[in-house]
């Protein structure tokens, strides 16, 4: 699988927008972008998920450029409560969904 | 609330013992993945089962092992309990084709925390 590589951390201000760089320069063809969110002793919570392009939701955008060598995930307007670690995953199709997560990226959010 | 629970929250035990841990997926979820989480090692994939059969395998140490039974639950058998096996472990589930790109968004319970003393 495509390794990843992250910031280790990103400090915000609320009610700033956060974008999360991951780059996955091995990406292959049947692989899927997966973000995660996880806040201390606590389960990993699905953020998005995207193949190409753009992917919106209600918490969050996902943009992957044409090459998909690199996705960046958008929190739109940071409150406190999105202080956590956040995980970018590439994840093969027939790899039964098993997750390989990385260090990811520490947001913390001040008021 | 995931939907995800799991038994017990807490476990503490000595080395050289045997636990198992509880996990019931969401409603309707075919898939149940069990993953270890230490300081040392992150978040670790050990081990997936769709239906009652094992279908993925990552770093599972030989005395571990897991089933998912025909209700869908699924228990996780850690043995010979060593200091290292002290961790947060979860288990999540998933709906959809198993190994499909649904596969991925998997919904994590609250955790099994085991210390070993």
């Amino acid at each position: 699988l495509a390794k990843t590589t992250q910031p280790i951390s990103m400090d915000s201000y609320e009610g700033q927008e956060v974008n999360i760089t991951c780059s996955h320069n091995n990406i292959a063809t049947n692989d899927y972008i997966t973000w995660y969110q996880q806040f201390p002793s606590q389960g990993p919570r699905f953020i998005i998920q995207g193949y190409k392009t753009k992917v919106t939701n209600e918490v969050a955008s996902l943009f992957i450029p044409a090459d998909r060598k690199s996705s960046t995930l958008s929190l739109p307007r940071v409150s406190l409560s999105d202080t956590a670690v956040y995980y970018c995953l590439v994840s093969r199709a027939d790899s039964w969904g098993k997750l390989q997560f990385g260090a990811g990226t520490q947001v913390v959010v001040t008021p | 609330d995931s939907g995800v629970t799991q038994t017990p929250k807490h476990l503490i035990t000595a080395t050289g013992q045997r636990v198992t841990l509880r996990c019931s997926p969401r409603s309707g979820d075919l898939s149940v993945y069990w993953y270890q989480q230490s300081l040392d090692q992150g978040l670790q994939f050990l081990i997936q089962y769709y239906n009652g059969e094992e279908r993925a395998k990552g770093n599972i140490l030989e005395r571990f092992s897991a089933q998912q039974f025909p209700d869908l639950h699924s228990e996780l058998n850690l043995s010979s309990l060593e200091l290292g096996d002290s961790a947060l472990y979860f288990c999540a589930s998933s709906g959809g084709l198993a190994g499909g790109p649904d596969s991925y968004e998997q919904y994590f319970g609250p955790g099994t925390r085991l210390t070993v003393t």
